[in-house]
């Protein structure tokens, strides 16, 4: 089985300070992604990663960044954060496999991101 | 702007009902719809999916109902058992584009 591990299921961060939101996934996935969840809002997409050091921007990637080394490790972070950021943060990963229909993706539990 | 419109928010059924929800979307590039279930806790994760050159795809008591025509697509949950107690994100996307649009969730709840 797809294993996707983020490595805070709880964050509590203050005002400003930079956060680091970590995922790893260990199926040699070419695609990882961040989601963002809000109730009555759904999954909204932060960013998405296609190879090593490739990224696109999602549909709310204003305040986040993303870093991805490895292609295990896909990295989330807040340069500067704020309360509009308290959020549940969802990592993705899928197969390339030419086709969405092919490449379901896998998410992580979840970390939960209080910015106070 | 949500890309993907889910109803009702929310919804209680008793054990042995019938759930549905009910998904519309406008972008007519989309051409793969797919289902998540997410338990409290856990991140979401497939349930079942279709692609629009069929009407209707079947496993077990979950069923997706489609409506090209109508840019519509449905989740009708079959004989409701409290394990589906959930929240069900539908999502879509063009086969060839990875990256999914998701509707906004629906908690069902199965009364035992």
């Amino acid at each position: 089985d797809v294993k996707v591990t983020q490595s805070s299921r709880y964050l509590v961060k203050r005002t400003g300070e930079k956060v680091f939101l970590e995922c790893v996934q260990d199926m040699d996935h070419e695609n990882m992604f961040w989601y963002r969840q809000d109730p009555g809002l759904g999954l909204r997409l932060i960013y998405f990663s296609y190879d090593v050091k490739m990224k696109e921007k999602g549909d709310i990637p204003e305040g986040y960044s993303v870093s991805r080394e490895k292609k295990e490790r896909f990295s989330l972070i807040l340069e500067s954060a704020s309360t509009n950021q308290t959020s549940m943060y969802l990592c993705a990963s899928s197969l390339d496999s030419g086709s969405s229909y092919n490449s379901p993706l896998h998410f992580g539990n979840g970390t939960r991101l209080t910015v106070t | 702007q949500q890309q993907v419109k889910q109803s009702p928010q929310s919804l209680i059924v008793q054990k042995g009902g019938i759930s549905i929800i009910n998904c519309a979307y406008e972008n007519t590039a989309f051409d793969y719809f797919p289902w998540y279930q997410q338990f409290p806790g856990k991140g979401p994760a497939l349930l079942i999916a279709i692609r629009p050159d069929v009407s209707e795809k079947k496993e077990g008591r979950f069923t997706i109902s489609f409506n090209k025509s109508a840019k519509q697509f449905s989740l009708h949950i079959m004989d409701s058992q409290p394990g589906d107690s959930a929240t069900y994100f539908c999502a879509a996307s063009p086969l060839d584009d990875y990256k999914l649009s998701f509707g906004a969730g629906t908690t069902v709840t199965v009364r035992a």
